[in-house]
């Protein structure tokens, strides 16, 4: 059974540090992993699809890395913002139809 | 650009009424999914569908029933309900058949009290 683990599970730092978000699972046979986020009171927004032959992703100042035999993909945020204060979740894939979801990493970013 | 589109934002229930959730999106996805989100709990799967015809249990379908007459609309009912059903739920499509495969996207979701 697949379960992704996200530690810590909230995280408190100030503006302009370099941060890395930790996600991990236990079933490596993944097809692809995915980094979310959820500000309070919103839905998911989708950061960055990782597939399973990739080694890394990046958009902006966000950069997810996948390493499928150690069962673990970081998202790293470069210089820090307020505005980056929210919940970051992961998901992996379960069969072809279902996403297992950590339960995040609630990240403030203290001006 | 609507993408996933929830109704209502906010209800509240007393126990044993029913309701149905509304799900539309207008990015012609194969896909569409309800989760629930809960405190400590995370994101869990309700039900979802490959396409119109076409739909299938999650994790929690106890008390919730679905169906896909069209693409574009997935409404969850719930058919009486519980204070356990109090959540906050959240529809998601994905393009292309294998929604575990595909970037998801999330509605803004539908905030549920049942008394």
């Amino acid at each position: 059974k697949q379960e992704v683990t996200q530690i810590p599970a909230a995280l408190s730092v100030p503006e302009g540090e370099n941060l890395v978000l930790n996600c991990s699972f236990t079933d490596s046979a993944i097809y692809n992993l995915q980094w979310f986020r959820q500000d309070p009171g919103k839905g998911l927004t989708s950061l960055l699809l990782i597939q399973s032959s990739q080694r890394e992703q990046t958009s902006g100042r966000l950069n997810a890395s996948l390493d499928k035999s150690s069962g673990r993909s970081t998202l790293y945020i470069a210089a820090s913002q307020p505005g980056d204060s929210a919940t970051y979740l992961c998901a992996v894939p379960r069969g072809s139809e279902k996403l297992v979801f950590g339960k995040g990493m609630k990240l403030t970013v203290n001006p | 650009n609507a993408g996933v589109t929830q109704t209502p934002k906010f209800q509240v229930l007393k126990t044993g009424q029913s309701m149905t959730l509304q799900c539309a999106q207008d990015m012609n996805h194969e896909y569409m999914s309800w989760y629930r989100q809960d405190p400590g709990m995370g994101l869990r799967l309700i039900h979802y569908s490959v396409g119109a015809g076409i739909t299938d249990q999650g994790e929690v379908p106890n008390g919730y029933n679905v169906s896909r007459s069209t693409t574009e609309d997935f409404p969850l009912r719930l058919l009486s309900a519980a204070p356990s059903q109090t959540s906050v739920y959240f529809c998601a499509s994905s393009p292309g058949l294998a929604g575990g495969h595909g970037e998801l996207f999330f509605g803004e979701g539908s905030r549920l009290t049942v008394l």
